[in-house]
């Protein structure tokens, strides 16, 4: 079985532009995670898509936004870059979008390393 | 405060010995799941281990085994016989509000700072 899949691998961009990271799940699971790896803060939470809804979000301005489509294929946007965004942006995949015991786990792709110049 | 801690920034560990990576974490849920992930030079987060606030007994995966201590909110991952290729982070994480009914929407894990270990042959 295919893992998930996230590309692309690198990115490079300049202040002020916008970017979007793509994350193909686990075939069968339906909810899809995004995370942000910085050296300074770790790593934190973004938000969740299950169904095609985002379910939770994290403590992120509104610049940063994602959207889930029918074959659970997800994408996350960054509009207006900043120097701070640069970051390892993380996608994971877990069966059911539901706090229910045994469906939780999350298994990761291998990041979309994002420089911001 | 924190809600995970890993105290240990890095570890410097002989080839074959065992390693003990610690983990403390806070909550007041009653139903909470506590995660291991281990993180290469190339970036994956790889699944490790996973243990339930409910599971009675602790988890285990192969040379992995997580020693959890409920009461002391200590959930920490040994590895047995490291190995070179076990060199990487390691992250413990939590994540809570997990129900025996299913409806809502899941939270995001909370990581901690992490444990850079080394295996030295």
């Amino acid at each position: 079985k295919a893992g998930v899949t996230q590309t692309p691998r690198y990115l490079i961009k300049t202040r002020g532009q916008q970017v979007t990271l793509s994350c193909s799940p686990i075939s069968g699971h339906r909810s899809v995670s995004w995370y942000q790896q910085t050296p300074g803060q770790g790593l934190q939470f973004l938000f969740e898509y299950f169904s095609e809804t985002q379910r939770n979000k994290g403590n992120f301005p509104g610049r940063f936004s994602g959207r889930q489509f029918s074959n659970s294929r997800s994408e996350m946007n960054v509009s207006t870059l900043e120097l701070g965004d640069s970051a390892l942006y993380l996608c994971a995949s877990s069966l059911e979008g539901h706090r229910l015991i045994g469906s939780e786990k999350l298994f990761f792709g291998s990041g979309t390393q994002l420089s911001v110049l | 405060a924190q809600k995970i801690t890993q105290t240990q920034p890095g570890m410097f560990v002989q080839e074959k010995e065992a390693v003990t990576l610690d983990c403390t974490y806070d909550t007041s849920d009653p139903s909470y799941g506590l995660f291991w992930y281990k993180q290469p030079s190339s970036g994956e987060m790889i699944f490790l281990i996973y243990q339930g606030s409910y599971d009675q007994q602790n988890a285990t995966e192969g040379r992995y085994s997580l020693n959890f201590q409920k009461a002391r909110k200590s959930a920490n991952l040994v590895i047995s016989a490291s190995q070179l290729g076990d060199s990487a982070m390691y992250f413990c994480a939590m994540r809570e509000g997990l129900t025996a009914d299913s409806g809502g929407g899941a939270d995001g894990l909370t990581f901690g700072k992490g444990t850079h270990l080394i295996i030295q042959p």
